[in-house]
């Protein structure tokens, strides 16, 4: 069963806002992971923040991680209208390699 | 980042006929590759797990006799469809890991499989 739930699902924005997305979960994990993916296309790996980690960041994304709430955060600041795709998190359980991934955030950045 | 090509990208074909979807690791070894089946707007749903050499496992609900999943080289994993029906119509993503100690997996751009 999936076990990342992203919220929101869907989130509208303009151009140069900052765009927060989370992730919660119910299982212990090894690493947490985020995607994004543009329509009808693969999928673009952005970040990975292990399980005794509990903030990182890249260029303008930035990952919490809140292992007590079992949920984390993607923050995307200064956002561009090239943001606009579906981002999705992606855990590993514990001590296998089992992947799976919530149900995805879309999000528009309006221009 | 490292290379997973998947072919093909798109594919319409008759029910009742099946179709081979190929995932390959271009410049690393995938000691273990996923299948993936996202329909429109919904997230992607783990079908089975191929370990290189070994038989998949296959995610609950999922047919192993009808979603056949061949993984005989550290390069190459392969989706066949067997009999497929219009249901069968989605977005299948394969994604390759190298290693136990790498955890990062890299995906595949993903087939759009049309069943008419």
């Amino acid at each position: 069963s999936q076990q990342g739930e992203e919220d929101p699902q869907a989130l509208s924005i303009q151009e140069g806002e900052n765009a927060t997305m989370n992730c919660s979960y119910k299982t212990s994990i090894n690493n947490l992971q985020w995607y994004r993916q543009n329509s009808g296309r693969g999928l673009v790996h952005l970040i990975l923040i292990r399980s005794n980690e509990r903030e990182k960041h890249s260029g303008r994304l930035r990952v919490t991680l809140d292992t007590s709430k079992k949920s984390s955060s993607l923050l995307i600041t200064a956002s561009r209208a090239a943001d606009t795709a579906s981002y999705f998190c992606q855990i590993r359980e514990g001590s296998n390699y089992k992947l799976t991934f919530g149900k995805g955030t879309l999000l528009t950045v309006n221009p | 980042g490292a290379v997973v090509s998947q072919h093909p990208s798109r594919v319409i074909c008759k029910s009742g006929t099946s179709v081979k979807i190929e995932c390959r690791s271009l410049d690393f070894q995938a000691t273990t590759m996923f299948w993936y089946r996202q329909f429109p707007k919904q997230s992607l749903m783990l079908m089975a797990t191929s370990n290189e050499g070994s038989k998949a496992t296959y995610e609950q609900g999922v047919e192993k006799d009808k979603f056949l999943i061949n993984h005989a080289s550290l390069t190459l994993s392969t989706l066949t469809v067997t009999s497929a029906h219009p249901e069968d119509s989605s977005f299948y993503i394969c994604s390759a890991r190298g290693g136990p100690g790498n955890t990062e997996a890299f995906f595949g751009q993903g087939t759009r499989l049309t069943v008419v």
